[in-house]
């Protein structure tokens, strides 16, 4: 059984760029949530997507957006790029269910200059 | 608001000295807490799943239990190699399947 991946596992942009993390779900999870990891602070939920539509979002701006491609893969995109965007950003795959138990990926440590 | 608590924020422990962290919560309807291990930069790894009070589960040196408005993680005879930061999250009654973590507890055990 293949855990989650993601891609790339670091990245360097400057202010203003824009950038695009991708991430492989679990197999037989059809759930991707995304979570920033801020140092010393535990993950902060984005949104989350289900059958490829964004289902719940957390207090991001609307320059923090995604995808779910058919296989449940996800990308999450950023635009914009500000300083304090600067983190671990890591994917979660689950199944649908109540309580379902969400499986973290290594993360994309994603540096702002 | 959902809210999650974790102490003590750090955490010192001698080879063979069990000790408790622990994770308060304030969330509309519980459908899951969740423990979860971290390694410097790495992603976090999941250990247990608690869904109402009472409930306890073991793996290894380890074993979580949980109370209407909080979680222990119990920790007996650790080794070096739990040295880790421990993070709690809930899972809220409400439509979205969002977990909501505590900051963590850095847990180093010294030899």
């Amino acid at each position: 059984e293949t855990g989650v991946t993601q891609s790339p596992t670091h990245l360097i942009k400057t202010r203003g760029q824009q950038v695009t993390l991708r991430c492989s779900s679990q197999s037989g999870h059809n759930t991707v949530s995304w979570y920033q990891q801020a140092l010393g602070q535990g993950p902060q939920f984005i949104f989350q997507y289900y059958r490829e539509e964004e289902n719940g979002r957390g207090n991001f701006p609307p320059r923090f957006s995604g995808l779910q491609f058919p296989n449940y893969s996800s990308e999450l995109n950023v635009n914009a790029l500000e300083l304090d965007d600067s983190a671990l950003y890591l994917c979660a795959s689950s199944g649908q269910g109540v309580g379902e138990t969400q499986y973290f990926g290594p993360g994309t440590r994603l540096l702002v200059l | 608001e959902d809210q999650v608590t974790q102490s003590p924020e750090a955490l010192r422990l001698q080879e063979g000295e069990s000790s408790s962290l622990n994770c308060s919560y304030t969330v509309s309807g519980l459908r899951g807490l969740f423990w979860y291990r971290q390694d410097p930069g790495k992603g976090p790894e999941f250990l247990f799943t608690l869904y109402s009070a009472g409930e306890e589960k073991e793996k290894e040196r380890l074993k979580a239990t949980l109370t209407k408005k909080e979680s222990f993680l119990h920790i007996t005879a650790p080794k070096p190699e739990d040295s880790a930061t421990y993070l709690c999250a809930v899972q809220a009654g409400t439509g979205r399947r969002a977990l909501t973590f505590g900051s963590g507890t850095r847990l180093q055990v010294q030899p």
